[in-house]
């Protein structure tokens, strides 16, 4: 079974621009979220989408935004890059979470590295 | 508001000896997960184990185990018989079931480094 696949892995950008990072889940889960990780940081939520809805996000400001296809697979973007939104980008997923769904564990994949100039 | 620390940035231990990680958590909500996650130099986090706080007994994986202690609110991960494939920086993190659905916390993180 395929794991989380996250594309490009590396992707080099200029301040202002903007990014578009894709994710595609596990075959069967329904949930996506999105972290960032400054180096030598820890994750930091940024987003979940469960069944095409953005559920909840974490304090980012607006120009990080994202979406999920009826496939469930995930797009995350970022307008108006600055110099600090370099990071490794972790998409994960898991089965769909509920109210009590602390149990499912997230399936990370191997990153987007994002580098801003 | 859910919070997560590790307060051994980085932890040397002798290959074949055991080694406890520690975690503490802060959160109101009654009912959520803990988990720790491996994260070697390639960058990918790997799920070890998770404990739910309605749990009465410690979660154990293989060599993996975590020493639940609820009323301390501590969550530490024990790894024995340390094999040099374990040198990788380890995370605690921690998802509420009620009051921040879907979003996981994330401690800063303990590199741990095995010597031969």
């Amino acid at each position: 079974e395929a794991g989380v696949t996250q594309s490009p892995t590396h992707l080099i950008k200029t301040r202002g621009q903007q990014a578009t990072l894709r994710c595609s889940p596990i075959s069967g889960h329904t949930s996506v979220y999105w972290y960032q990780q400054a180096l030598g940081l820890g994750l930091q939520f940024l987003l979940w989408y469960d069944e095409g809805e953005e559920r909840n996000r974490g304090n980012f400001p607006p120009r990080f935004s994202g979406r999920q296809f009826p496939n469930y697979s995930s797009e995350l973007n970022v307008n108006a890059l600055e110099l600090e939104d370099s990071a490794l980008y972790l998409c994960a997923s898991s089965l769909a979470s509920s109210s009590s769904g602390s149990s499912y564990e997230q399936y990370f994949g191997p990153g987007t590295r994002l580098t801003v100039t | 508001a859910q919070k997560i620390t590790q307060t051994q940035p980085g932890m040397f231990v002798q290959e074949k000896e055991a080694v406890t990680l520690d975690c503490t958590y802060d959160t109101s909500d009654p009912s959520y997960g803990l988990f720790w996650y491996k994260q070697p130099s390639s960058g990918e986090m790997i799920f070890l184990i998770y404990q739910g706080s309605y749990d009465q007994q410690n979660a154990t994986e293989g060599r993996y185990s975590l020493n639940f202690q609820k009323a301390r609110k501590s969550a530490n991960l024990v790894i024995s018989a340390s094999q040099l494939g374990d040198s990788a920086m380890y995370f605690c993190a921690m998802r509420e079931d009620n009051t921040n659905a879907g979003k996981s916390t994330f401690g800063d993180g303990t590199t741990l480094t095995v010597k031969p």
